[in-house]
């Protein structure tokens, strides 16, 4: 079972380049989810989604923007990074029904220069 | 606001000693809970959940929490470490309050076992 996967697992970005970083799961979850972890701050969500082709901003969502088209897959885009990007991001998915649990990928280590 | 709180940074215990990781939660409504758990460079592990019932819940590793309503606490606890416990702990609620239910994290609590 593979789970969510993410990849890449580390970039480096210049200051105003562009990147996606791409989430997978394999468990047929209509539940996404996007969080960004800094050191000593726990984990922020970035974007939500709850079934293909709705998506919706979660608490730190200003630089990114996602698409959900599929059950499978939801990318996070950055548009312009900005060295306040640089952080670890995790996805994670869950079956959106009751009280299931959240399971989360490896993360991708992103660091802006 | 629905809130996590895990008031120690770090918590040092020796191997075979009892660990207590410390929570407290504000939540509007019935709370759901969660004790997850992150080794060096990987992703977060779940280890147990608190939804409805008794009040002690059983999880992963030989992990516990203690849930306690009229203190809105919700302890992660082990009877005897392990050096391999030596992780970073978060615990989470469950935002009843937003569509997605995503999950609302406390800071993280770094746990160290030494032998």
């Amino acid at each position: 079972n593979a789970g969510v996967t993410q990849t890449p697992k580390f970039r480096i970005l210049k200051i105003g380049q562009s990147m996606t970083l791409q989430c997978t799961q394999d468990m047929n979850h209509n539940y996404m989810y996007w969080y960004r972890q800094d050191p000593g701050m726990g984990l922020k969500l970035i974007y939500y989604s709850v079934g293909a082709g709705i998506t919706d901003k979660g608490e730190v969502p200003n630089g990114y923007n996602v698409s959900r088209s599929t059950t499978e897959d939801f990318p996070l885009r950055l548009e312009l990074a900005a060295p306040s990007q640089t952080s670890v991001y995790f996805c994670a998915s869950r079956t959106g029904r009751g009280t299931d649990t959240q399971y989360f990928g490896p993360g991708t280590r992103l660091t802006v220069l | 606001a629905q809130s996590v709180a895990q008031p120690e940074d770090q918590v040092n215990v020796a191997e075979g000693n009892p660990l207590t990781v410390k929570c407290t939660y504000s939540v509007s409504g019935n709370p759901y809970l969660f004790w997850y758990v992150q080794y060096p460079n990987r992703g977060l592990q779940f280890l147990l959940k608190y939804i409805t019932g008794d009040n002690l819940v059983k999880g992963s590793y030989g992990f516990e929490a203690e849930f306690n309503k009229s203190q809105t606490s919700f302890h992660l606890k082990k009877p005897s470490a392990l050096v391999s416990d030596s992780a970073l702990y978060f615990c989470a609620v469950r935002d009843t309050g937003q569509a997605g239910t995503a999950l609302i994290f406390g800071k993280g609590t770094t746990l160290s076992v030494s032998s």
